[in-house]
């Protein structure tokens, strides 16, 4: 079955801290990994996606698919940075490729 | 805005009632999803159409819902005998061309009381 878990709920650092957001799959095949944002009042948005393999707003991520995980990180957390992260996997040949989504960690960065 | 757009924003409705609500996909993106998300949880998905045919249904999805894309363009869900379980924010979401990346809507807030 495929399942995205994201253990920590809330995380808070200090502003120009380094800034680690855990998340681990699972699926049978080959999964594509995504991060979305969410800024307070504005809409899910993509972040990044594994197979970009870019950096974005300074966020990057890597796929290790021995341990399953598709941690985000960030050198120096910014305020802005603050918002709710949702990891998701979207299955490839899945019909639909439909997204299942962990719970979610409010990244909360304070000055 | 020619992103995804959901409306209402907001709806309240006494348990029991019907209520319907209305995604506008961005043009010419022919995938659209819907998903439900409540508190403290991610979004979970409910229902896929591909133009106008729904492909793929989750178990979420009881018979008290259904969901029409007439078209192939908007979409609406309709939820039928709301019950306060029902409550949470309902997303759409659409893809287009080649590309795995879901554009989201605002979402519809749905209170039953």
């Amino acid at each position: 079955a495929q399942r995205v878990t994201q253990p920590e709920k809330l995380l808070s650092v200090f502003k120009g801290a380094p800034v680690e957001l855990k998340c681990n799959y699972s699926y049978s095949g080959s999964p594509e990994l995504f991060w979305y944002v969410q800024y307070s009042r504005q809409r899910l948005q993509l972040l990044l996606r594994h197979i970009s393999r870019e950096s974005i707003k300074g966020f990057t991520a890597d796929l290790n698919k021995g341990e399953t995980s598709f941690h985000l990180k960030k050198p120096f957390a910014q305020e802005e940075d603050s918002a709710m992260y949702y990891c998701a996997l979207s299955g490839l040949g899945n019909y639909g490729q439909n997204f299942v989504f962990g719970p979610g960690t409010r990244l909360s960065v304070l000055p | 805005d020619t992103g995804v757009s959901q409306n209402p924003r907001h709806k309240i409705t006494k348990r029991g009632q019907n209520v319907t609500f209305r995604c506008d996909p961005i043009s010419e993106h022919n995938r659209l999803y819907w998903y439900r998300q409540t508190l403290g949880q991610g979004p979970e998905f409910l229902t896929y159409f591909q133009n106008e045919a729904q492909l793929e249904k989750s178990r979420l999805l009881s018979d008290r819902f259904s969901a029409e894309r007439p078209k192939g363009s908007f979409s609406t869900l309709e939820i039928q005998r709301t019950e306060q379980g029902d409550s949470a924010m309902y997303l759409c979401a659409t893809k287009g061309g080649n590309w795995n990346e879901a554009f989201f809507g605002q979402g519809t807030r749905l209170t039953v009381v």
